[in-house]
C-alpha cells in the first residue's frame, strides 16, 4: 500500500497570504489528523477528520481550518499567514478513528516558510 | 499545549548500550504511543500501550506504563547508530477538547 502523501513538500509564502496543504491518507483509512511542529512549541495537534466531519480540534485560532473529502483526502488551510506559522505540518491517517486511536501513519510533512 | 514532558531532552550513548527515555503526562489516558522521527521527517509509530497494560515488548523495544504515576518509559536495548532520532510519546486523552497530545521529545544520538 502507498503511504500517506502530502503536497507540496515545501512552500514559501509571505505574511498575509493564505495557503492550502493537501494530504492523501493510506487507502482504507478514514481518519486524518493534522499536526504543527515547530522548534519552540513541539508537535501540536490541529484537528482530526473522520468521514468528512471534524471530530477533534486542538487549540489553534480560526485561521486554521480543514476539510475532508468523500475519498478521505484532506486539506488544511491557513489564512492571513503570520511569521509564527512557519512550521512543519504533518498529516497522519489511521484505520480506526472511532473511540480509541490506533497506530497513526504519518506523511513526510509540508515545510511552510512564511517571510 | 504539551501534555507530556520527556526526559532527558537529549541523550548520547555508545552503540551497543541501552537507552532509556521517560515520559510524564497530566491527564487520564486511553493509551500511550511512542514514535520516532528522523531529522524533521514524518513520525514512525513504534509501539502502543493501553491504559490497562503495564508493559509491552517489540523487538529491542520495551515500554512500561504506570498510570498511578502518569508516566511511561521506553527502553531501547543494544542500540545501533540507526536508532539515532528523536523519540516522542503521545497520549490519547479520555476527554477534553484535544484528543491527542505529544510530548516534548528526546533526541537520542547513538555513537558508532
Amino acid at each position: 500500500k502507498a503511504g500517506v502523501t502530502q503536497t507540496p513538500r515545501y512552500l514559501i509564502k509571505t505574511r498575509g497570504q493564505q495557503v492550502t496543504l493537501s494530504c492523501s491518507p493510506i487507502s482504507g483509512h478514514r481518519s486524518v489528523s493534522w499536526y504543527q511542529q515547530t522548534p519552540g512549541q513541539g508537535l501540536q495537534f490541529l484537528f482530526e477528520y473522520f468521514s468528512e466531519t471534524q471530530r477533534n480540534k486542538g487549540n489553534f485560532p480560526g485561521r486554521f481550518s480543514g476539510r475532508q473529502f468523500s475519498n478521505s483526502r484532506s486539506e488544511m488551510n491557513v489564512s492571513t499567514l503570520e511569521l509564527g506559522d512557519s512550521a512543519l505540518y504533518l498529516c497522519a491517517s489511521s484505520f480506526i478513528g472511532g473511540g480509541s486511536y490506533n497506530e497513526q501513519f504519518f506523511g513526510p510533512g509540508t515545510r511552510l516558510t512564511v517571510l | 499545549s504539551q501534555q507530556g514532558e520527556e526526559d532527558p531532552q537529549a541523550l548520547s550513548i555508545q552503540e551497543g548500550e541501552n537507552a532509556t527515555m521517560n515520559c510524564s503526562y497530566k491527564t487520564s489516558i486511553n493509551n500511550l504511543q511512542w514514535y520516532r522521527q528522523n531529522s524533521g521527517r514524518g513520525l514512525v509509530h513504534l509501539i502502543l500501550i493501553r491504559s490497562n497494560e503495564r508493559e509491552k515488548h517489540s523487538g529491542r523495544l520495551r515500554v512500561t506504563l504506570d498510570t498511578s504515576k502518569k508516566s511511561s518509559s521506553l527502553l531501547i536495548t543494544a542500540s545501533r547508530a540507526a536508532d539515532t532520532a528523536s523519540y516522542f510519546c503521545a497520549t490519547e486523552n479520555t476527554g477534553g477538547y484535544q484528543k491527542v497530545t505529544f510530548g516534548t521529545g528526546t533526541k537520542l544520538q547513538v555513537i558508532p
